[in-house]
């Protein structure tokens, strides 16, 4: 299985911070990249998907990049409702995989 | 509208299986393109991918739980189930259906989501 690892594993950042979340691949996955964002007792939502491409209805501050192994989320200007757990999936083969979540908190 | 939602037992005893349903609406699974995928998250920690339906029936499982899980689908209603064997305490979570829409289904990316069904199995 392809193992997907995330950093950091939380971070600290005000209102109005950029933000950025890299996910790596154990090997090349092209952009079969998506990220979601959890906030507590709720269903994922998905953010981004093919790497790069902003899911309908998700605020332009959110944004991917990269393309092989190396993969990252950027928030342009954190906002109060950003605050939340991020998760990479790969799919590039099955079976798909998460990377382990970073968490997003108010510093 | 498009909507899913699982349900199931809220506690089963260990060694039993388990049935979740996914029950949708506002979509085919016939479209060519659509899947439907199962993922569960134990308290506090993250995703974890277990099974995915396609449009064309075929099925693709987690390498870890794929001796103990099938997935299959149901079209009266639209249903998707999950059954998993040989329940252990530490398959307790909740468990999530999503559904892949036909424009993503290269990436399988999960564009909706069910609100989860939380499952304790007890030893």
């Amino acid at each position: 299985d392809i193992q997907m690892t995330q950093s950091p594993s939380s971070l600290s950042a005000s209102v109005g911070d950029r933000v950025t979340i890299t996910c790596r691949a154990s090997q090349s996955i092209s952009t079969y990249l998506n990220w979601y964002q959890q906030t507590p007792g709720k269903a994922p939502k998905l953010l981004i998907y093919a790497a790069s491409t902003l899911q309908s209805g998700v605020p332009s501050r959110f944004s991917g990049s990269g393309s092989g192994t190396d993969f990252t989320l950027t928030i342009s200007s954190l906002q109060p409702e950003d605050f939340a757990t991020f998760y990479c999936q790969q799919s590039y083969t099955t079976p798909d995989t998460f990377g382990q979540g970073t968490r997003v908190e108010i510093k | 509208q498009v909507t899913l939602r699982e349900s199931g037992p809220a506690l089963v005893k260990a060694t039993q299986t388990l049935t979740l349903t996914c029950t949708f609406s506002g979509f085919s699974l016939s479209t060519s393109g659509m899947c439907v995928s199962w993922i569960r998250q134990p308290p506090g920690k993250a995703l974890e991918w277990l099974a995915r339906i396609r449009w064309d029936d075929d099925k693709f499982y987690s390498t870890s739980l794929k001796t103990r899980l099938t997935i299959f689908r149901d079209t009266s209603p639209d249903q998707v189930v999950l059954k998993m064997t040989n329940l252990d305490p530490m398959d307790t979570a909740t468990y999530y259906c999503a559904r892949t829409p036909h424009y993503c289904t290269s990436t399988s990316c999960l564009d909706l989501w069910g609100q989860g069904t939380l499952v304790i199995v007890s030893s």
